[in-house]
C-alpha cells in the first residue's frame, strides 16, 4: 500500500513565520501535490511537482513555494504565514509522468493555525 | 475553466436509508476524467472511483452505485443501506486528459458531508 506521510497533524504558527509542512511518500511515485482544503471550498491545488526538482504553479499559488530535491519528499513552504493561510493542508501522490489521471494517493492532512 | 458543484454541503440520514449524491460539473474539453473520493474522520482522502468521458455505463461496487450522464453533465453517487461507516465527506472530481499537466491537475468540489445516525 502507498503510504503518504505528513510530518505534522497539527501546526500553530504566529503571522510573519517561516513555515515547511513536509511530505514524503514510499512507493516511488514521480507526482506528487499539495492541496488546500477550506470549508465549502473543497480543495485547491496550490503546487505539483512531476519530477525531483521540477514544480508547476497550480491553482492558489501565491504566498507559497515548494521544494523537491529527492523524489519521496516534497516541502511547502510559506515564506511569512499569514492568518489566511489558516486551512487544512494536503500532500497526495501519483505515479507518473505519462500517466496522469492516475488517482492519488492522499495524507491525513496538517492542519495549519496562524495566530 | 473546468468547474465542479457539489450543492448538498451536508446530508442526514438514519443507518439504512439510501443516499444519493449530487455531482455537475463544467467542461469545455470532450476528454475528462472524473472521481469520487471519500474523507473519512481521519482525514486522509480515499479513492473510490475513476470514471473516463468515453465511458457512460453506470457501475456498482458493493452497497456504492455511480450514475454518469453526461447528456446532464452529472457523476451521481448513491449509498444503498447506508452504515455509520459511510459517515464522511465525500469529494467529486475532475482531470482533463490534454496533457500531462492538466491531467495531473484535479478540479474539486466543495464536498458533501455525510452524516449517518445510527
Amino acid at each position: 500500500d502507498v503510504k503518504v506521510t505528513q510530518s505534522s497533524r497539527y501546526l500553530v504558527k504566529r503571522t510573519g513565520e517561516k513555515v515547511f509542512l513536509e511530505c514524503v511518500q514510499d512507493m516511488d511515485h514521480e507526482n506528487m501535490f499539495w492541496y488546500r482544503q477550506d470549508p465549502g471550498l473543497g480543495l485547491r491545488l496550490i503546487y505539483f511537482s512531476y519530477d525531483v526538482k521540477m514544480k508547476e504553479k497550480g491553482d492558489i499559488p501565491e504566498g507559497y513555494s515548494v521544494s523537491r530535491e529527492k523524489k519521496e519528499r516534497f516541502s511547502l513552504i510559506l515564506e511569512s504565514a499569514s492568518t489566511n493561510q489558516t486551512s487544512m493542508y494536503l500532500c497526495a501522490s501519483s505515479l507518473g509522468p505519462n500517466t496522469p489521471n492516475l488517482p492519488l494517493h492522499f495524507g491525513n492532512g496538517t492542519r495549519l493555525t496562524v495566530t | 475553466a473546468q468547474k465542479v458543484t457539489q450543492a448538498q454541503t451536508e446530508i442526514s440520514v438514519v443507518e439504512k436509508e439510501d443516499v444519493t449524491l449530487d455531482c455537475v460539473y463544467e467542461t469545455r474539453d470532450t476528454t475528462y476524467y472524473l472521481f469520487w473520493y471519500k474523507q473519512p474522520p481521519s482525514g486522509e482522502l480515499v479513492f473510490l472511483i475513476r470514471r473516463n468521458s468515453f465511458d457512460e455505463q453506470n457501475e456498482i461496487s458493493g452497497r456504492y452505485s455511480w450514475n454518469f450522464q453526461k447528456s446532464t453533465s452529472s457523476f451521481n453517487f448513491t449509498i444503498t443501506a447506508s452504515q455509520v461507516v459511510d459517515s464522511a465527506v465525500y469529494f467529486c472530481a475532475l482531470s482533463e486528459a490534454k496533457s500531462q499537466a492538466a491531467g495531473n491537475k484535479l478540479t474539486f468540489g466543495g464536498g458533501t458531508r455525510v452524516l449517518v445516525k445510527p
